[in-house]
């Protein structure tokens, strides 16, 4: 079964500085992944995702990511955050397939001016 | 495109009222999922539809949650009745068949059972 693990609950991180949230995720075949932002009282938006090719994936404000096949990762990044990047971040699987994506339990990204 | 479409917004309701949450999906995907979102059980997948018909309903919590999909653009989630402990966010999302097209969320409908 697919699975999504998101090790930290909150991330803080000064403006400015480079941010990190980790996901590391479990199928049993080919991935497809992704990251959802969540703003406070709002829906689930789509930053990015990967589905073949370039391990390095660019996204929506800024944000990439890596997927890296041997440590089952998929870390998003920012070099440079922003008091707006503050929300809470959402990792997502889906083996290839028309299966449902599976979906960590977010992470909070807390950036302080 | 005006993406996926829920209402209501917001609804407050008394314990034991039916309660009916509604979605349009994004034209032309064939895929819709009803999520649940709570502080204490995180995003739950409550039941999916592929060209209308459900195909995995295991996470609709009991019997009092049913879910329809008449069509390819409208679908519905009734509690009935409706207890406390079902307040939470419910979202809507869709997606096209397309392998490794990307699924897209409305914006949610906060409920809260009195």
């Amino acid at each position: 079964a697919q699975s999504v693990a998101q090790p930290e609950d909150q991330v803080n991180v000064a403006e400015g500085n480079p941010l990190t949230v980790k996901c590391t995720y479990s199928v049993s075949g080919n991935p497809y992944l992704f990251w959802y932002v969540q703003y406070p009282n709002r829906g689930l938006q789509f930053l990015l995702k990967y589905i073949t090719g370039d391990n390095l994936v660019k996204g929506s404000y800024g944000f990439e990511a890596e997927f890296n096949k041997s440590q089952t990762s998929f870390h998003l990044k920012k070099p440079s955050a922003l008091v707006s990047d503050s929300a809470l971040y959402f990792c997502a699987v889906r083996e290839i397939g028309n299966t449902p994506l599976v979906f960590g339990k977010g992470t909070r990204l807390s950036v302080i001016a | 495109d005006a993406g996926v479409i829920q209402s209501p917004r917001h609804e407050v309701t008394e314990m034991g009222q039916e309660v009916t949450l509604r979605c349009k999906p994004i034209s032309g995907h064939d895929y819709l999922f009803w999520y649940r979102q709570t502080m204490m059980r995180g995003l739950e997948l409550l039941i999916y539809f592929n060209n209308n018909v459900p195909i995995d309903d295991s996470g609709m919590p009991e019997d009092r949650f049913s879910a329809k999909m008449p069509n390819a653009s409208f679908s519905t989630l009734k509690i009935q009745p409706s207890e406390p402990r079902d307040s939470a966010v419910y979202f809507c999302a869709s997606r096209s068949g397309s392998l490794g097209d990307t699924q897209y969320f409305g914006p949610g409908t906060r409920l809260t059972v009195l």
